[in-house]
């Protein structure tokens, strides 16, 4: 059964920094892209950020690119994203999902139940 | 504004046919890029539903279809029942853009 478990969400300052975790089991989690989504408290779905497994090219939204970097590590089975000089409007919650295939270009087949970061002073 | 375009709700009765629509551009939907759509349940993930425009994942009832013309795709959503009530979401690749889009959302509402 595929499980991912987002971790690391938090109340942070503007201007500060975080890392998020996202745990993946029940798949072989080196071979498929992997991407965060985001939602701010009452709206729609965001795309953040992507990795694609082949060349471990990595894709960014506007919104984010210079301050999120997004990286796993395939010993661990596990997928995260450095967020830097957050904002205000980062305050959201971070899923990550998995894509079907290994281009970052897919279908999100599989979705964590999502971790909260908060941006406030 | 989201550059995929959805209504934000529809409602029906129970038992009976809705459409969601999603309306994008030349550089999307008109590109040939693949429209997915997925369901979010209240205070849950969201789910995938229909993926390439017209495919359903295993485990998606047959109640659940999608469509394509053109710049538009469609989702259909037959025999409604109470637990379908959640907010839909289409999603495609954006050329112009290099980036994933999704649409605003449509709030379901079975009444």
């Amino acid at each position: 059964e595929v499980q991912l478990l987002e971790s690391g969400g938090a109340l942070v300052q503007p201007g500060g920094s975080l890392r998020l975790s996202c745990a993946a089991s029940g798949f072989t989690f080196s071979s498929y892209a992997m991407t965060w989504v985001r939602q701010a408290p009452g709206k729609g779905l965001e795309w953040v950020s992507s990795f694609r497994s082949s060349d471990s090219t990595t894709y960014y939204a506007d919104s984010v690119k210079g301050r999120f970097t997004i990286y796993r590590d395939n010993s661990k089975n596990t997928l995260y994203l450095q967020m830097n000089s957050l904002r205000v409007e980062d305050t959201a919650v971070y899923f990550c999902a998995k894509g079907s295939r290994g281009e970052w270009v897919t279908p999100l087949d599989y979705w964590g139940q999502g971790t909260l970061v908060t941006v406030s002073s | 504004q989201s550059v995929l375009t959805q209504p934000p709700s529809v409602s029906g009765a129970p038992g009976q046919r809705v459409t969601i629509s999603c309306t994008g551009s030349s550089s999307n939907i008109g590109a040939g890029h693949g429209v997915h759509w997925y369901q979010q349940l209240p205070g849950t993930a969201p789910k995938l539903l229909i993926y390439s425009n017209t495919n359903r994942p295993s485990g998606v009832p047959d109640r659940f279809s999608g469509s394509k013309s053109g710049t538009s795709v469609s989702l259909a959503i037959t025999g409604l029942q109470a637990e379908d009530e959640a907010d839909y979401y289409c999603q495609s690749y954006d050329s112009s853009l290099s980036a994933w889009v999704f649409g605003g959302g449509t709030k379901l509402t079975v009444l």
